[in-house]
């Protein structure tokens, strides 16, 4: 049973482009979250979402970010205009339903911004 | 004062030692607490949660929650070199609010 995709695992990006980062959910898991990780700082919350459905974004940046999990594919979190910022571990974790249950991590995209 | 407050460390101990890693926090309404263990340059490993107050025990890992004291623990008995990595605490408030929110880390080296 795989666990949660993450891709790509490593993105360059030069200041002012646009950064994808894809996230496969673990088999059964519905439910989406998008943490960030600087360096030397604790994962901090983005955003959580269902399919079709943003559930919580009050983490998310009010500005160049925004995040989708469509009815088919995987979550896409979107970063228009990058800078140097930006630069971070974005983590993805998912989880079967609502409400409390255990988030499984996936490996990490991890973003520089030239 | 931050939600979570966690030793950033570094702890080092021997091969063997039983380890003491630790978490306070000022919100009272937090019901879930977790522990991960994050390798350098890898994704958070969940290794424990519990809900509440008490004791969970797993193999090696036993995990404390003391809501009164707004502290919680981790314990490894026995610890290996393998342990080394770096420990972080979360706390949900359970419902529909989903997002954790993780101390900084403990990084931990176990010496053979």
């Amino acid at each position: 049973n795989a666990g949660v995709m993450q891709n790509p695992r490593h993105l360059v990006r030069r200041r002012g482009q646009e950064a994808r980062l894809r996230c496969s959910p673990m088999k059964g898991h519905s439910h989406v979250y998008w943490y960030r990780q600087l360096p030397e700082e604790g994962l901090k919350f983005m955003v959580y979402l269902q399919k079709e459905n943003i559930i919580d974004e009050s983490g998310m940046p009010k500005e160049r970010f925004s995040a989708e999990f469509p009815k088919e594919g995987p979550s896409i979190l979107r970063i228009q205009q990058v800078v140097r910022g930006d630069s971070a571990a974005y983590f993805c974790a998912s989880s079967p339903g609502q409400g409390f249950n255990e988030q499984y991590f996936g490996p990490g995209t991890r973003l520089t911004v030239t | 004062q931050k939600e979570v407050e966690q030793d950033p460390g570094p702890l080092s101990v021997p091969e063997g030692a039983i380890v003491s890693l630790n978490c306070t926090y000022s919100n009272s309404a937090f019901q879930y607490f977790m522990w991960y263990r994050q390798y350098s340059r890898k994704g958070p490993e969940l290794l424990m949660y519990t809900y509440s107050s008490g004791n969970k025990e797993d193999g090696r890992f036993t995990a404390q929650v003391d809501k009164s004291s707004k502290y919680i623990s981790l314990f490894i008995r026995d610890s290996q070199p393998s342990d080394s990595a770096t420990y972080l605490c979360a706390m949900s408030y359970g419902g529909s609010q989903g997002n954790l929110i993780f101390g900084k880390g403990t990084k931990l080296s176990v010496k053979p």
